[in-house]
């Protein structure tokens, strides 16, 4: 089963801070997942990516195959991002995944 | 872009009772859906993979007789937790791939439902 570790569990910063939440991950993947959950529980799906980069307009991720590690990039902050982030890999049973336990970010105005 | 919708969003009920909740995909076929589990500050944990027109796949330590999982049709499927008890009482959560059988196919996420058990 692969073992999903995320850093930081728990994050404040400062509106307008650079954010990086990471992700390490045991057994090689076809793609890994970051979603992110709101404080109401709704989960919304932010980017699954094999290799390199991806971005979507203040979001950044990156994953390294060979070092099974992979980053979450949140530009010029704003406490709308303010939610739990959660990076995902496949296992888990048939075609489900297995959860980091998510970093906590709070971001104050 | 595809939705699945989950309902209820919350639910209370007496122990002994038991509850239904929904995940309906909206505009995409899923023969497969996934039911997880999250508890507070704790992370999602997949509990049965639901296939259409199939029984269910549990994972280790779920009890299918607890937890009995329906997928009459493409767009539906339903977890009843039965005889539910004040620990059943957590954050219950659906998923579906727009593509079946895709590991690397979008996923998407039910609201998920927050049932208390009195």
């Amino acid at each position: 089963k692969n073992e999903v570790e995320q850093s930081p569990q728990n994050l404040t910063a400062q509106e307008g801070e650079f954010i990086t939440i990471n992700c390490s991950y045991s057994v090689g993947i076809s793609a890994l997942h970051w979603l992110q959950q709101h404080p109401g529980g709704g989960i919304v799906s932010l980017f699954m990516l094999s290799s390199g980069k991806k971005k979507h307009g203040r979001l950044i991720a990156t994953i390294n195959i060979q070092e099974k590690h992979s980053s979450l990039h949140i530009t010029a902050s704003h406490p709308r991002d303010s939610a739990v982030y959660i990076c995902a890999v496949p296992g888990g049973g048939a075609d489900g995944l297995t959860f980091g336990k998510g970093t906590h970010l709070i971001i104050q105005p | 872009g595809a939705v699945v919708s989950q309902h209820p969003s919350w639910v209370i009920c007496k122990s002994g009772t038991s509850v239904k909740i929904e995940c309906r995909s909206l505009d995409f076929q899923a023969t497969t859906m996934f039911w997880y589990r999250q508890f507070p500050k704790q992370s999602l944990m997949l509990m049965a993979t639901s296939n259409e027109g199939s029984k269910a796949t549990y994972e280790q330590g779920i009890e299918k007789d607890k937890f009995l999982i329906n997928h009459a049709s493409l767009t539906l499927s339903t977890l009843t937790v039965t005889s539910a008890h004040p620990e059943d009482s957590s954050f219950y959560i659906c998923s579906a791939r727009e593509e079946q059988g895709a590991a690397n196919s979008p996923l998407h996420f039910g609201n998920g439902t927050r049932l208390t058990v009195t």
